[in-house]
């Protein structure tokens, strides 16, 4: 069975610095990986998705994540953070063609500094 | 379109009560999902259904929850009897495929007494 852990609970930092939240997976296969960003008493959002091809993914709202099969990590990062990307953070790894079957990490929450 | 509309937003009921939590789909999306939010076990996904059949129930608790599509505009996920343990926030999502994509509703939070 597939795992996720993102080691950081919380993370803070100021308005336009660059931002990288960490996700580890364990799945023996090919993994289908996910970002998801949820806002207080919301849903969740899907930033971005790698299922194949480029392991460089471009998601909405600026963020992008590598897929590194060497080290089992899909990393979500941001190279200015704005106020609003304050949230949590969910990374998600799904195990078959259509990732229905997700598991999620833990999350990790976001605070930015003005 | 509205998105996902899930109702009620908040439900509060005493242990041992029926409690229905309902879901309306993205017009057109075949694919929809039931999750379950708490501090203790995160997100976790209880059940999909795919075309309005039940795909895949295999994280639906305890024989207590079911859910049901009647049709593609409408889903219910239910509880009986409600326990303590049952409070968190469920979330219902719908997509086109069932590619993780899919949009998700603001959640009914639900607190079991």
């Amino acid at each position: 069975a597939q795992s996720v852990t993102q080691p950081d609970i919380h993370i803070t930092v100021s308005e336009g610095a660059s931002l990288e939240l960490r996700c580890n997976y364990s799945y023996g296969a090919t993994p289908y990986l996910f970002w998801y960003v949820q806002s207080p008493g919301q849903g969740l959002q899907l930033l971005l998705k790698y299922f194949s091809g480029d392991t460089l993914v471009q998601g909405i709202k600026g963020f992008e994540a590598e897929f590194k099969r060497s080290q089992s990590s899909f990393n979500l990062r941001k190279p200015s953070v704005h106020w609003s990307d304050a949230a949590e953070y969910f990374c998600a790894v799904g195990a078959d063609n259509y990732g229905q079957n997700f598991v999620f990490g833990p999350g990790t929450r976001l605070s930015v500094l003005p | 379109d509205a998105g996902v509309i899930q109702s009620p937003r908040h439900e509060v009921t005493e242990m041992g009560q029926e409690v229905t939590l309902r879901c309306k789909p993205i017009s057109g999306h075949n694919s929809l999902f039931w999750y379950r939010q708490t501090m203790m076990r995160g997100l976790e996904l209880l059940i999909y259904f795919n075309n309005n059949v039940p795909i895949d129930d295999s994280g639906m608790p305890e024989d207590r929850f079911s859910a049901k599509m009647p049709n593609a505009s409408f889903s219910t996920l239910k509880i009986q009897p409600s326990e303590p343990r049952d409070s968190a926030v469920y979330f219902c999502a719908s997509s086109l495929v069932p590619d993780g994509s899919g949009t998700f509703g603001s959640g009914t939070r639900l607190t079991v007494v």
